[in-house]
């Protein structure tokens, strides 16, 4: 079965102070790995979609990579705007995404 | 385009009552999926369906839930009789395949009492 791990539940961070947010993952066969961002009272936002390891792709402050098991989020010199909560789900042979609880992350000024 | 419209935004229901729950997708978009989220068990996918065909419905809770595509352009999923732990935020989102990005909608925020 298709698992989605992420980490950690909560983070908070000072304006301008750069983290990682990881996702580890363990899958039949990746066909993708997702990237979303969700603001409360919305719905999810796409941001990223990774397909092999050592893959990377880069959005304003926010850069995503990917391994064999687990897909970091780094988040550089981040802005309050960046808070939010961000999902990482995969997709397998069974090409249903399956996601994982998320991070939610607060950047106070 | 206006992106994926879900209605309604809010519905508040009595245990036992019918709840119908509506999409519109983005046009053009051959994919159309239903999540359901809550806090204990996050964005789960309810199912799926490809150019209006029912593809995967492995993850409807019970035979209480259905769901329907008559067309391109809507989809419903209804809740018979709804129960107070169906409560939870309903999304739709659309995509032209399923393995890149699904657009979502803003979510019908569903209270079962």
């Amino acid at each position: 079965e298709d698992q989605v791990t992420q980490s950690p539940e909560a983070l908070r961070l000072q304006e301008g102070e750069s983290s990682s947010l990881n996702c580890s993952y363990t899958v039949s066969g990746l066909r993708g790995l997702f990237w979303y961002r969700q603001d409360p009272g919305k719905g999810p936002e796409f941001l990223f979609t990774l397909y092999s390891a050592g893959e990377e792709k880069e959005k304003e402050r926010l850069k995503a990579t990917l391994t064999k098991k687990e897909s970091f989020l780094h988040i550089t010199a981040p802005k309050p705007e960046d808070s939010a909560t961000y999902l990482c789900a995969v997709q397998g042979g069974a090409q249903k995404l399956v996601f994982g609880q998320g991070t939610r992350l607060t950047i106070n000024p | 385009d206006a992106g994926v419209i879900q209605s309604p935004r809010h519905e508040v229901t009595e245990m036992g009552q019918e709840v119908t729950l509506r999409c519109k997708p983005i046009s053009g978009h051959d994919y159309l999926f239903w999540y359901r989220q809550t806090m204990m068990r996050g964005l789960e996918l309810l199912i799926y369906f490809n150019n209006n065909v029912p593809i995967d419905d492995s993850g409807m809770p019970e035979d209480r839930f259905s769901a329907k595509m008559p067309n391109a352009s809507f989809s419903t999923l209804k809740i018979q009789p709804s129960e107070p732990r169906d409560s939870a935020v309903y999304f739709c989102a659309s995509g032209r395949d399923t393995n890149t990005e699904a657009f979502f909608g803003q979510g019908t925020r569903l209270t079962v009492v």
